[in-house]
């Protein structure tokens, strides 16, 4: 699976947009984009995953590059509930169970 | 119900014991995992099993052993650990990972386990 690169830690202003950066350029065609955070003291949470188009859920919208070697996690309205490490994954579609995380980002929601 | 459940929650063990951690889910996934996670780190991938056999084993030590007694149920079995096996250890199900679903895993609370 290929590798990501995420900033180690940002900050947000709460009840403003939290815009999570990734860089995945070694990304295959077949290769999917995940993301999942993990909040202090629990597992970690799947948010949203995509391929090639941008993907938008209840938690999150997910925006990828045209070339898809890179993309953006966005929380609208982040909120102190948000603070958390958020793991940018990428995944082979159809591959075996394998999911690995790297280092993350954590996010800190600030009052 | 989308609840993955481990227990026991806090675990303190010594070198010499034989201890289980346990796990159990009724979302009917048919694949299950055991992460290991120390302090200020990502989790890493110990075990998988996909339809109750060992599909991935993470180059794990033998005083780790894993067993899926049914679809719903997932042990790890620990004897003769060491200090700095002393971690949270989060159990993961989710379909397996084919066709269209999202291959979504549901994480459970974990388990932190110290050894002494």
């Amino acid at each position: 699976d290929a590798k990501t690169t995420q900033p180690t830690s940002m900050d947000c202003a709460e009840g403003r947009a939290a815009n999570l950066p990734c860089n995945h350029s070694t990304i295959s065609g077949n290769e999917y984009v995940y993301w999942y955070r993990q909040i202090h003291s629990q597992g970690p949470q799947y948010i949203i995953h995509g391929l090639k188009n941008n993907e938008t859920n209840e938690m999150a919208s997910l925006i990828i590059t045209e070339d898809r070697k890179s993309s953006t996690l966005i929380l609208p309205h982040a909120t102190l509930r948000d603070t958390a490490v958020y793991y940018c994954i990428v995944r082979v579609a159809g591959g075996n169970e394998k999911l690995t995380f790297g280092t993350g980002t954590r996010l800190t929601i600030i009052p | 119900d989308t609840e993955v459940t481990q227990t026991p929650k806090h675990l303190v063990m010594g070198m010499t014991n034989k201890k289980s951690l346990k796990c159990e889910q009724h979302m009917g996934h048919r694949a299950m995992y055991w992460y290991k996670q120390k302090a200020k780190k990502p989790p890493e991938l110990m075990f998988v099993y996909s339809y109750e056999k060992l599909s991935i084993n993470e180059s794990v030590p033998s005083r780790f052993s894993p067993e899926c007694p049914n679809s719903s149920l997932l042990n790890l079995h620990l004897h003769a650990l060491q200090p700095e096996d002393s971690a949270l250890y989060l159990c993961a199900s989710s379909q397996p990972y084919k066709g269209s679903n999202t291959g979504e895993l549901f994480f459970g609370e974990g388990s932190r386990l110290t050894v002494l």
